[in-house]
């Protein structure tokens, strides 16, 4: 399995303060993406990175901003957070878009 | 775009009894498909995948997969479950070699419940 973390693991936080959940590989893999969990929808994508400083939107990316600035770290910051991202949120990794990695997930609370 | 869908939310088996897991997608292009597994407060595990050749993909532990182009359906079966099967399995689909927009859509998953 590819080396992937994340942190943290878990953290509840207060609706309108900012929160930044860290990724951090040790593949050197191209592709990192952010996904949220949530029942009753799968997993759907954030944002997603194909390079350092090269990021892009996914289909659920208002209110997340991400930041890629080396290659073994990718940053998913809530900028106000809010009870409706209240959810598990899951890094993944690799070399094509198509063989991903997945990390242990961060449990996210917003009270 | 292309779509998935995982029918059953929630498949309940007996331990060593047959179990089959459905997966349908659209698309007006050739894909990629894969089956990822989710135990218990872990994140997903990459099952098995179908990218060309063979219809029929089979993983390490047991499950197999046949894509049936015909259908779009990508169905997961196991000819006997064991309890260590209990998992949450995601199926997923992506479009291939257009670059960085490439990207894997999932289906919503299935929960898969054995008992003895």
């Amino acid at each position: 399995d590819a080396g992937i973390t994340q942190s943290p693991r878990h953290k509840v936080t207060e609706t309108g303060t900012p929160v930044t959940l860290r990724c951090h590989q040790t593949e050197n893999h191209r592709y990192m993406y952010w996904y949220r969990q949530d029942p009753g929808h799968g997993l759907r994508l954030i944002h997603y990175s194909y390079g350092v400083k090269d990021t892009d939107k996914g289909e659920v990316s208002d209110g997340y901003s991400v930041s890629r600035s080396k290659t073994e770290d990718f940053l998913l910051t809530l900028e106000s957070a809010t009870s409706s991202q209240t959810s598990v949120y899951f890094c993944a990794t690799g070399l094509a878009s198509y063989e991903q990695y997945f990390g242990p997930g961060t449990r996210l609370t917003v009270t | 775009a292309q779509s998935v869908t995982q029918l059953d939310s929630q498949v309940p088996v007996f331990e060593e009894a047959p179990v089959e897991l459905r997966c349908n997608y659209s698309s007006s292009v050739s894909v990629y498909l894969f089956w990822y597994v989710q135990y218990p407060n872990q994140g997903l595990q990459l099952l098995l995948k179908y990218l060309s050749g063979s219809t029929l993909v089979e993983s390490i532990n047991g499950f197999e997969a046949e894509f049936n182009k015909s259908q779009t359906s990508f169905h997961l079966r196991k000819p006997s479950v064991h309890i260590s099967d209990t998992a949450e399995y995601f199926c997923a689909v992506i479009v291939p070699y257009t670059g960085t927009a490439s990207k894997l859509t999932f289906g919503t998953g299935t929960r898969l419940q054995v008992t003895l």
